[in-house]
């Protein structure tokens, strides 16, 4: 079977620093996926892993073990307006045209002043 | 560039009914991805089409289908519309290559069945 895993929510503080895990058991992998959605509106693409390691960007970074299917989204230097949902998505190996994500349930960030 | 666009913005609908949901890719992607988002949680995956042939399909029942038109654009229908069908239906653009990265999403359209 296919799961993924994340905490449902999380608060943090203006200025400081939220890590945001992941993990998943699926048959295969093909690649990791984070995206921030904010209320009402669409995911937007954040971070893509498919090798073990940390990928920065900006004040988001993202780190992926498949060893021990685990991701984790680290956000950094936090704004009010990071408050969003953040979606962890695996890709489905079984799906040639790589269209098939598989999301988590998100996780809701509230930042606070 | 024109990124993924869907229409329409919102639609309200009563049981029984059914409703077609459009979406145009990216210039350029051929591949088109439907999701069903119910409120608070994560999108679930209904189709891929690819070069217009379904590709992939979720466990969503017949009342479902789509299909993709020689300019890549895509539509989903849903018959005989259920009050749990109330959902935000998200299209997702991708080069349709396996091994490429991202898919794009539209904004969405916010169904309800009253």
């Amino acid at each position: 079977g296919q799961n993924i895993d994340q905490p449902t929510e999380m608060t943090a503080t203006e200025g400081a620093i939220v890590q945001i895990n992941c993990t998943y058991q699926t048959s295969g992998f093909n690649g990791l996926f984070w995206y921030q959605q904010h209320a009402g509106e669409a995911p937007t693409f954040l971070s893509y892993n498919v090798l073990d390691g940390l990928e920065e960007k900006g004040r988001f970074s993202s780190f992926l073990s498949r060893s021990k299917g685990y991701s984790y989204l680290l956000l950094k230097e936090l704004q009010m307006k990071d408050s969003a949902s953040y979606l962890c998505a695996v890709r489905d190996p079984r799906n040639n045209q790589g269209g098939k994500l598989i999301f988590g349930q998100g996780t809701e960030l509230s930042v606070k002043p | 560039d024109a990124g993924v666009t869907q229409s329409p913005t919102h639609l309200i609908k009563t049981r029984g009914q059914h409703v077609t949901l459009r979406c145009s890719p990216i210039s350029g992607h051929k591949s088109v991805s439907w999701y069903q988002q119910v409120l608070g949680q994560g999108p679930q995956f209904i189709f891929q089409y690819y070069e217009k042939e379904e590709r992939g399909r979720g466990n969503f029942p017949d009342r479902f289908s789509a299909r993709q038109f020689p300019n890549y654009s895509s539509e989903l229908n849903v018959n005989a519309l259920l009050l749990g069908d109330s959902a935000l239906y998200l299209c997702a653009s991708s080069p349709g290559l396996a091994g490429g990265n991202e898919q794009f999403f539209g904004p969405g359209t916010r169904l309800t069945v009253l």
